[in-house]
């Protein structure tokens, strides 16, 4: 079974624009979780998304948005960037079920986001 | 590869000796917990997990304690390898909502010495 994929791997923005990164969950997922790992301040949850609904919600600003799609696939947008979203974003599926607690959460590679 | 953090706790071990690398989680609420290994370059890979009703629980050479009193985790790996080197994190997810918002700890690094 193909595991978690992300695209693209690498990205270079300048500050003030906007970037979409897109993840396709392992077949079968329905639940897409979105991560930002720094240095600095670690993995951070931004949100989960279950059949194509924001189920949780970390504590981002606006600018990180997000949505998922009939076949599950997801994307995240980070409007007007800042030198601070430079970060490597991760996403993970879970075969989780509505109305379920905690499963199995697996990682696809992350895309490395450079803010300029 | 990506930096996944630069002042990270590091546990160096001997190959072939046992490594115990610990967390202290943060929420009494907590229910479920997973560790995580990631290598240079990659995202963090799933090694093992455990949910509040247990105390322990093997694997293919790994085992993950579980001390709610004092809200303790900790991840033993038996005859350490050099591919085990790698940053490892601790994740817990609340019992106070559905879905799969986790908490990951500060991660340790694993350095193992030939």
């Amino acid at each position: 079974k193909a595991g978690v994929t992300q695209t693209p791997r690498y990205l270079i923005k300048t500050r003030g624009q906007q970037v979409t990164l897109s993840c396709s969950p392992i077949s079968g997922h329905r639940s897409v979780s979105w991560y930002q790992q720094t240095p600095g301040q670690g993995l951070q949850f931004l949100f989960e998304y279950f059949s194509e609904t924001q189920r949780n919600k970390g504590n981002f600003p606006g600018r990180f948005s997000g949505r998922q799609f009939s076949n599950s696939r997801s994307e995240m947008n980070v409007s007007t960037l800042e030198l601070g979203d430079s970060a490597l974003y991760l996403c993970a599926s879970s075969f989780s079920l509505e109305g379920s607690g905690g499963r199995e959460q697996y990682f696809g590679p992350g895309t490395r986001l450079t803010v300029t | 590869g990506e930096s996944v953090g630069l002042h990270l706790p590091t546990l160096s071990v001997q190959e072939g000796d046992n490594s115990i690398i610990n967390c202290a989680y943060s929420n009494s609420a907590s229910d479920y917990f997973i560790w995580y290994k990631q290598e240079s370059g990659k995202g963090p890979q799933f090694i093992i997990d455990i949910r509040s009703n247990m105390d322990k629980r093997q694997g293919q050479r790994v085992t993950v304690l579980l001390n709610k009193t004092v809200k303790h985790l900790s991840l033993q790996i038996a005859a350490t390898q050099p591919g085990d080197s790698a940053v490892y994190f601790c994740a817990e997810k609340g019992a106070d909502n559905y879905g799969q918002n986790f908490v990951f700890g500060p991660g340790t690094r694993l350095s193992v010495l030939p």
